[in-house]
Parts: C-alpha cells; sequence; structure tokens
C-alpha cells in the first residue's frame, strides 16, 4: 500500500510568516511521529501522537511550534514567525503502535527555508 | 541523551565485513537501526528489545547488551546496496515511543 505522504515537499518561507506542514500516515497506524534532521545528522525528535492524542510534546523547540491529529489520521505540524533557524528536513513517520517496539515508517519529508 | 555510534564512517570492499556500534549512557528498553540513502527517507532494518536478543536479516543481524547498554550491527559479506547512513534509535523504558537517534555511521562499499 501507499507509505507516509508529506506535502509539501519543499517549502521556502520569509522569515516571520507561518508554515504548516502535512503528514498523510500509512493506512491504520496508530502512531505518528514528527522529526526534524539536520544534513548529516540523525532524526530529533519533535512530538508523537496514539489516535489523535499527542503523547509527548517534549522535542519541540518552543512554543512557536505545535502540532495536532485531529481525527486520528492526517496530521499538521505548525511553525509560527519562522525563524532561519528553523530551516531543516521535516519528517513524519508512523507505526502500527506505539511504544517502542513496531517499526518506524518514514515519510520522504518537507525540507523548509527560511530565508 | 544522544547514543554515540562508532566508527563515524567506514569504507568496505564489497564482500567484507563490518561492524556498526551504538552506545548509550541511559538504560535500554529498544534498539531501532534504520538505514538512509542520500536524499531518501530513512528506512527500518530491525527491533531489538530488552533481553539481550540478537537477531538477523540475511546478512545483517544486530545485538543487544542490556547489561553494557549497547547494541551491534553486523554486516557480513557486504554489498553494494549496503551503502548509506546507519542510524540506530534507543528508547528508554519511560520515554514510551519516543526515539533518540545517533548521528550515524556513514558505509561506502566499493567494487
Amino acid at each position: 500500500g501507499a507509505g507516509v505522504s508529506q506535502s509539501p515537499r519543499y517549502k521556502v518561507t520569509k522569515r516571520g510568516q507561518d508554515v504548516a506542514l502535512r503528514c498523510d500516515p500509512i493506512s491504520g497506524h496508530v502512531s505518528l511521529y514528527w522529526y526534524r534532521q539536520a544534513l548529516g545528522q540523525g532524526p530529533e525528535f519533535l512530538t508523537y501522537f496514539n489516535y489523535e492524542a499527542q503523547q509527548d510534546k517534549s522535542g519541540l523547540p518552543n512554543d512557536r511550534f505545535s502540532a495536532e491529529r485531529p481525527e486520528g489520521s492526517i496530521s499538521t505540524l505548525t511553525i509560527q514567525r519562522t525563524e532561519q533557524r528553523d530551516s531543516a528536513m521535516y519528517r513524519c513517520a508512523s507505526s502500527l503502535a506505539g511504544g517502542g517496539g513496531s517499526p518506524l515508517h518514514f515519510g520522504n519529508g518537507t525540507r523548509l527555508t527560511v530565508t | 541523551q544522544q547514543p554515540v555510534q562508532s566508527p563515524q564512517a567506514v569504507i568496505l570492499r564489497e564482500g567484507e565485513d563490518a561492524v556498526i556500534n551504538c552506545s548509550s549512557s541511559k538504560a535500554l528498553y529498544s534498539v531501532h537501526w534504520y538505514r538512509q540513502k542520500h536524499g531518501e527517507a530513512p528506512v527500518f532494518l530491525m527491533i531489538l528489545l530488552k533481553g539481550g536478543e540478537q537477531k538477523g536479516h540475511e546478512k545483517i543481524s544486530a545485538s543487544f547488551n542490556e547489561k553494557k547498554q549497547q547494541s551491534s550491527l553486523y554486516l557480513t559479506a557486504s554489498q553494494l546496496s549496503y551503502s548509506g547512513t546507519y542510524f540506530c534509535g534507543l528508547g528508554g523504558e519511560t520515554s514510551g515511543s519516543r526515539l533518540t537517534f545517533g548521528e550515524g555511521t556513514q558505509l561506502t562499499v566499493n567494487p
């Protein structure tokens, strides 16, 4: 079946603008994760959901970042008042179940550039 | 705390073996291994859960030493397709589904 789908693939925005990144997980996957990956680095955890409930948002850098998954499927990561340091690859992943025992299936990511 | 992977990079000839290590300063509950090729998403290889087991998948296997808080990934008789960056992701007992990834090990397999 289809994998994790993210849109847009690329986003260029000006400093101070808000952006919304979308993630469509694999159908039936309970858990959805947002990671940020700098070039040459491993993915850095931001937040995750089980169904529609946000279980852990400890990785969100500050209150400009928020995420939601209102119906337990598609999720949106929103960054308000973007800054240049927000530039990165934002990856979404989903897994059949939570708890660390299920493989993460990553999407192709959204490359965000803040000018 | 971020796990430490070693080596940072390794270059092999096709058919050679390699070991990639992943160490943590915290007690481990789960270890995930992923491979990422340039410009692509990380792809799942295997999971090991608390218990010190060893898992295998064709010529790629891994071990999980709970006492040493370390996992190792073994690649035997490497193929060109094994090239990429390998990441370990660690889950703690209280961190639930949150994985903390290492900085990666860049593996290059040459003909």
